[in-house]
């Protein structure tokens, strides 16, 4: 079991710029959680999808960030144009059916924005 | 989502059990009590999660109140290699079919030598 796979596991960007980050679910999950960690704010949820359709992204800050899960095993977290206040640790959680089902993480991507 | 409090942090010296405790007094009947940590620089890592019963993992034990308003995570022989953030979390069943869990503050367990 590989877990879940985030790329890239560092990105530094210019203010401006557009940023994709990359998600593969543990193979079998139906689940797939976006978070995001600051200092500040602790970890907060942006997204989560169910069977690769977006449930709940009252999480997502603003227009600037899009989600999409075009099939079981992928997904995109993009931010365009990416801010410096976005500089964060990004990380996506996948999970199996059922309502007792934990959340297994991957190691995050750390997004510094210039 | 329930609420949940934690003490911020406590120390354990190393090959003591460490006792976290939590309290979630709102927990509404068909809440489980999930435990995660996160370790400097990785991805929060599932512990250990229950219902009503205690519930016993190769990492911890789970120890939950007949009441349901607290629990207490054990790590029967703490390692510096425990050290990390622990959260208490309960977790909310949405009626989509999927769920999230909402992270606090959580416990800073410090593992002395």
């Amino acid at each position: 079991d590989a877990g879940v796979i985030q790329s890239p596991r560092h990105e530094v960007t210019e203010m401006g710029q557009e940023v994709t980050l990359r998600c593969k679910p543990i193979s079998g999950h139906n689940s797939l959680f976006w978070y995001r960690q600051t200092m500040m704010r602790g970890l907060e949820l942006l997204i989560y999808f169910n069977n690769n359709v977006p449930i709940d992204d009252s999480g997502m800050p603003e227009d600037r960030f899009s989600a999409k899960m075009p099939n079981a095993s992928f997904s995109t977290l993009k931010i365009q144009p990416s801010e410096p206040r976005d500089s964060a640790v990004y990380f996506c959680a996948s999970s199996l059916p059922g309502g007792d089902s934990p959340l297994h993480f991957g190691n995050g991507t750390r997004l510094t924005v210039t | 989502d329930a609420k949940t409090t934690q003490p911020p942090s406590m120390d354990c010296a190393e090959g003591r059990a460490a006792n976290l405790p939590c309290n979630h007094s709102t927990i509404s009947g068909n809440e489980y009590v999930y435990w995660y940590r996160q370790i400097h620089s990785q991805g929060p890592q599932y512990i250990i999660h229950g219902l009503k019963n205690n519930e016993t993992n190769e990492m911890a034990s789970l120890i939950i109140t007949e009441d349901r308003k607290s629990s207490t995570l054990i790590l029967p022989h703490a390692t510096l290699r425990d050290t990390a953030v622990y959260y208490c979390i309960v977790r909310a069943h949405s009626g989509a079919g999927s769920y999230q869990l909402t992270f606090g503050k959580g416990t800073k367990l410090s593992v002395i030598p």
